[in-house]
């Protein structure tokens, strides 16, 4: 089993749309979470953190659930240059907080 | 001009052949981090570097070595490529203060391809 599993999509939503995304850790000593956003072809970027009490910036919203150890991501009011992966990341404090990343999850949206 | 940058970008080379990918950083950060990255599974971590005398190994670091000869500079080497290692590798650095995790922030990215 993957120690940070994501649905690979893709997403496929129409400009506006609300969309969501799971991410689940098997570890259950992770610390730390995070939302990279990879586009085609191109490095990952962090996108958010994600706090235990959840947290928002601008249409994006990130939410955490340590009992059922699964992470969220909200997309609200999608737009066409929201369309890329989006990697949900963990870290525990073992090894200097070392990234284990999810496979990804792709999203197109669509005109 | 980029903060972390690789070479090369793209490299398509032979069984059995040498490679060196070279990574620069100009952000000043004492950390510094090999990844490759396959479809379907994420990115995972091949070495690791705290600071210029400490090398790590991560999850793959098998068929693959690294040196850090400054601290803007990290280097990985294939001493013998073998087709599965085709795949995108980034480097990625991040700074050790502030706090229990800092931002990694990743290079461009090199397609290796190992025919």
């Amino acid at each position: 089993r993957k120690e940070v599993e994501q649905d690979p999509g893709p997403f496929n939503v129409p400009e506006g749309a609300t969309v969501a995304f799971n991410c689940t850790y098997s570890n259950s000593a992770s610390q730390s979470f995070f939302w990279y956003r990879q586009d085609c072809r191109k490095e990952p970027k962090l996108l958010m953190s994600v706090y235990s009490s959840g947290n928002e910036d601008g249409r994006f919203t990130a939410q955490l659930n340590r009992a059922s150890q699964y992470i969220s991501l909200l997309i609200r009011d999608s737009k066409l240059s929201d369309s890329a992966t989006y990697l949900c990341v963990v870290t525990n404090n073992n090894a200097g907080n070392m990234l284990t990343f999810g496979g990804g999850t792709r999203l197109m949206v669509k005109p | 001009d980029a903060d972390v940058t690789q070479t090369p970008r793209n490299r398509i080379t032979k069984t059995g052949k040498r490679i060196m990918l070279e990574c620069s950083q100009t952000k000043g950060h004492d950390r510094m981090y090999w990844y490759r990255q396959d479809p379907g599974l994420g990115l995972r971590l091949i070495y690791y570097s705290f600071d210029v005398k400490d090398i790590n190994k991560g999850e793959i670091s098998d068929g693959y070595s690294v040196s850090r000869q400054a601290q803007a500079k990290f280097s990985l080497s294939l001493e013998s490529a073998i087709p599965n290692q085709t795949a995108l590798y980034f480097c990625a650095t991040s700074d050790s203060t502030g706090g229990t995790y800092n931002e990694q922030f990743f290079g461009p990215g090199t397609r290796l391809t190992v025919l």
